[in-house]
């Protein structure tokens, strides 16, 4: 149980086009869904944070306008890169947080096997 | 800002070998977690804990969260090429925040 899925696992664009990446929990509901960004060779960096119907918040120095993300239901978000250009290119990373099982204020974040993003 | 400082940055291994990694930082968390991530995949959760002077064992891994809920550490023993990969730790400030700060990562290779 608790499976994060995304899609598409791997995508190329034209610098200057726009690229959609989908994050589903597929067997459980999510409260949350965060999306992470990671560079070669580092860690994961959290970009924002969306909960179902609500406006995402975002990170410090995470632009907003470039990174548009859409959480419409329960078990479904979407991250679109607008404008994309080589340096956005990196390993975008989901987790999704479950509605069951929270045990002593522990939400357990389950994280989708990414999505490898490359601007030409 | 929260920062999870991991040492060491890289480690390369003979198989067999022991290892400690280290996550430090000035802050106080929660709770604190373990997760391992192979190239191109998402990464997957190791352990979890929870109380100042915790420790948990899974299999050849020993986790330890700080007295002070400031640091933990990650031991191997007896590393398998397996065990390649890296290795974060991850905090969270309070309980009920869902957000967590990922350390800077350890770059495990055990050589076979």
């Amino acid at each position: 149980g608790a499976v994060v899925s995304q899609h598409p696992s791997w995508v190329i664009c034209k610098s200057g086009t726009s690229v959609k990446i989908e994050c589903r929990s597929l067997d459980f509901q999510a409260t949350t869904m965060f999306w992470y960004r990671q560079f070669p060779k580092q860690s994961l960096m959290l970009m924002a944070t969306s909960n179902e119907g609500s406006k995402a918040t975002y990170e410090q120095g995470v632009e907003k306008d470039k990174f548009l993300i859409n959480h419409a239901s329960l078990t479904l978000s979407t991250l679109t890169v607008t404008s994309a250009h080589p340096e956005d290119s990196s390993f975008y990373i989901c987790s999704a947080t479950s509605t069951l099982g929270v045990a002593g204020g522990l939400y357990e974040q389950y994280f989708g096997p990414g999505t490898r993003l490359t601007v030409t | 800002t929260q920062l999870l400082e991991q040492s060491p940055q890289f480690l390369s291994i003979q198989e067999g070998e022991n290892l400690t990694v280290y996550c430090n930082s000035s802050s106080v968390f929660s709770s604190l977690q373990w997760y391992r991530q192979e190239p191109g995949e998402g990464p997957v959760l190791l352990v979890t804990v929870v109380t100042g002077g915790e420790v948990k064992k899974l299999k050849r891994l020993t986790f330890q969260f700080g007295d002070a809920r400031k640091d933990s550490s990650l031991h191997i023993t007896a590393a398998q090429p397996g065990d390649t990969g890296l290795y974060l730790c991850a905090g969270r400030a309070n309980f009920g925040n869902e957000k967590l700060t990922f350390g800077t990562g350890t770059r495990l290779t055990i050589i076979p």
